[in-house]
């Protein structure tokens, strides 16, 4: 079955800690990407990696790091110098060479206490 | 640099009449124009896109966006809408192939009263 796997769905961390968010996919897509949403913002582009071990910040990216170690996976890693870590994260993958569409997975929220 | 407008942050609508969600963006390059949709608590699924070609695109759920150039526009229609289209919708735009992300919209809330 392909697609898009993010896990856990929910999230609840203590102020301070750090905290990563997993996404997989197993479409062979090269490009992948990370959003924030918030209530009424829409989607913020946070990382986004085209290729493995290669990766590039987005308009957010304080706070945040990602690795590319395989093309199947791309985690997100929220640390404590972000300060308002509490949203909905949202992982994408594209396939490369010409325009295509992003394709979304089921997101994680994530609730720092 | 680019950005999208979505003018209506909540559309509330009867079932069975038309709506329009409108979407204006800017940019200083050729665009490529997405409209996705979100259930609550879920990831964005692809409603529609134009790349090029016919400046009319249509879904295969009975939703239509037309891409006019000269007023940087990708309005979002259909003409009866159903229970079932209660969600948020949102319009992004990429430019150069898309690889460095899309920006969005800050999205439409469509509610269909019954």
């Amino acid at each position: 079955d392909g697609g898009i796997t993010q896990s856990p769905k929910y999230l609840f961390r203590k102020e301070g800690q750090n905290v990563t968010l997993s996404c997989e996919q197993n479409l062979n897509h090269d490009a992948m990407y990370w959003y924030r949403q918030d209530p009424g913002q829409g989607l913020r582009l946070i990382y986004y990696s085209q290729i493995v071990n290669d990766f590039q910040k987005g308009d957010i990216a304080e706070g945040y790091s990602v690795s590319r170690e395989k093309k199947e996976s791309f985690p997100l890693t929220v640390t404590s110098a972000q300060k308002n870590p509490t949203a909905f994260y949202l992982c994408a993958t594209r396939l490369a060479g010409g325009v295509h569409e992003q394709f979304f997975g089921p997101g994680t929220r994530l609730t720092v206490l | 640099a680019q950005s999208v407008t979505q003018l209506d942050s909540q559309v509330p609508v009867f079932e069975e009449a038309p709506v329009e969600l409108r979407c204006n963006y800017s940019s200083s390059v050729s665009v490529y124009l997405f409209w996705y949709v979100q259930y609550p608590n879920q990831g964005l699924q692809l409603l529609l896109k134009y790349l090029s070609g016919s400046t009319l695109v249509e879904s295969i759920n009975g939703f239509e966006a037309e891409f006019n150039k000269s007023q940087t526009s990708f309005h979002l229609r259909k003409p009866s809408v159903h229970i079932s289209d209660t969600a948020e919708y949102f319009c992004a735009v990429t430019s150069g192939g898309g690889a460095d992300g899309l920006t969005f919209g800050k999205g439409t809330h469509l509610i269909i009263q019954p």
